[in-house]
């Protein structure tokens, strides 16, 4: 059976600082990922999707993640996030099924 | 606007009452979920159907009941409401071709069961 483990379960940071928040799956097989995004109060909107080829991923708003197959990792990255950054952001995994399983979220807070 | 339509955005509920989640999708997608967000758990999937007339379950089905109405519509229904219910209810639907790989969620519907 397919799993995430979003290891960061709230992250404080400052404007302009970096950010990298934590995705691990477990699947034996060929994978798709995705991580997702809430803003306060709305639903869930797509940032970015991996389904083969070049595992360094670029989505919007300047969000990027990279799929390291050996570490069955999938770590979402910003160089400087903004005040509008924050939210809660979702890491999830597809398998051999059109099913979605995701992962517990990491709530992010940037402070100006 | 195209997308993923709930209805209603909140509802309370009595403990034993019943109700039924409406969702309408326009985008003519084949598959259709239901999933429940709830604090500290992500989003756990309640059932889905991959397409008009099935339906199969997901990881949180017991209490729950579904009906693919047609390609659009795909509804959730409580029978017997419990306080356990209490969460937000996310209606979503796919698209497999390459370009729109992915999901598009609705808006939600708060529940709570007093």
């Amino acid at each position: 059976a397919q799993s995430v483990s979003q290891h960061n379960h709230h992250v404080i940071l400052s404007e302009a600082a970096s950010l990298e928040l934590g995705c691990n799956y477990s699947y034996g097989g060929t994978v798709n990922l995705f991580w997702y995004v809430q803003y306060p109060g709305q639903h869930l909107q797509l940032l970015l999707k991996y389904f083969s080829g070049d595992p360094l991923v670029k989505g919007i708003k300047g969000f990027e993640a990279e799929f390291i197959k050996s570490k069955f990792s999938f770590n979402l990255r910003k160089p400087s996030v903004q005040w509008s950054d924050t939210a809660e952001y979702f890491c999830a995994v597809m398998g051999d099924t059109d099913k979605l399983i995701f992962g517990t979220g990491t709530r992010l807070q940037v402070f100006p | 606007n195209a997308g993923v339509t709930q209805t209603p955005k909140f509802q309370v509920l009595k403990t034993g009452q019943s109700m039924t989640l409406q969702c309408a999708q326009d985008m003519n997608h084949n598959s259709m979920y239901w999933y429940r967000q709830d604090p500290g758990m992500g989003l756990r999937l309640i059932y889905y159907s991959a397409s008009e007339g099935t339906t199969d379950k997901g990881e949180v089905p017991n209490g729950y009941n579904v009906s693919r109405l047609n390609k659009r519509e795909f509804s959730l229904r409580l029978e017997s409401a419990a306080p356990s219910q209490t969460s937000v209810y996310f209606c979503a639907s796919s698209d497999w071709t390459e370009a729109n790989y992915g999901y598009t969620f609705g808006s939600g519907t708060r529940l709570t069961v007093v």
